[in-house]
């Protein structure tokens, strides 16, 4: 079971909300993690977006807008990204990534799709 | 502005070496820890290997240890990413980045460059 759970895709409309989850497998406690996130456009590299361990420890990447942010959801051991007032510009891929021991790991990605 | 310009990938034969390359301008490189992370055609991002700011420290993901080696002359501003007994599996776009450190994340990402492992 990998570490982080991304599901694969999710569809939302132009202004709406989109909450996207990054389910902690079983023996990571989502409280002890920081959990970062990444947009990544075709053809283009992954983009930081923030960083979320709870609402005192918490950083948004240097220019991003406000409507991203992070949070987490303990009952379902879940990092969440928000992303409000969705626009078509975020039809992207999230990438969810928090570090273990020594290693790096990253969620499978979610596809968001703006329609 | 910050940057990361990746050089260095092209075809490879499987078993054969290949050095990829990382080169940073406009921030002070020696007080950075870098990643490689690849992306297999279609598919997710992949953690390959972190070194701390200084050198001292490097870690691998278990399908590259003992192949690939990270390294980084900071009198150059250059990461380098040795990669050996090459597969096919290893095919990906390889894209090196920046990390602040005390928890800071990868905030700057190069564009990548592209390796092919085929006969």
């Amino acid at each position: 079971q990998a570490v982080l759970t991304q599901p694969s895709s999710l569809s939302a409309s132009p202004g709406a909300s989109a909450s996207l989850t990054c389910t902690l497998r079983s023996g990571f406690d989502v409280g002890s993690y920081w959990i970062y996130w990444y947009q990544q456009k075709p053809g283009s590299p992954p983009q930081y977006l923030l960083r979320y361990k709870s609402d005192s420890d918490k950083q948004q990447g240097s220019g991003v807008p406000s409507r991203f942010s992070g949070s987490t959801d303990v009952s379902a051991n879940a990092g969440i990204l928000l992303i409000s007032g969705l626009q078509s510009e975020d039809e992207a891929d999230y990438y969810c990534m928090t570090w273990h021991r020594t290693s790096v790991v990253f969620g499978g990605g979610t596809k968001l799709t703006v329609l | 502005q910050v940057q990361l310009v990746e050089s260095g990938g092209g075809v490879v034969q499987p078993g054969r070496s290949l050095r990829l390359s990382c080169a940073a301008s406009e921030f002070t490189f020696s007080g950075y820890g870098m990643h490689w992370v690849r992306q297999a055609p279609g598919k997710g991002l992949e953690w390959v290997a972190v070194i701390w700011h200084d050198g001292r420290n490097k870690y691998y993901a278990d399908s590259v240890k003992g192949r690939f080696t990270i390294s980084r002359d900071n009198s150059k501003d250059t990461l380098y990413l040795q990669m050996n007994s090459l597969r096919a599996e290893d095919t990906a776009v390889y894209y090196c980045a920046r990390d602040p450190g005390a928890d800071g994340g990868m905030d700057v990402w190069g564009q990548g460059t592209t390796v092919t492992v085929s006969s």
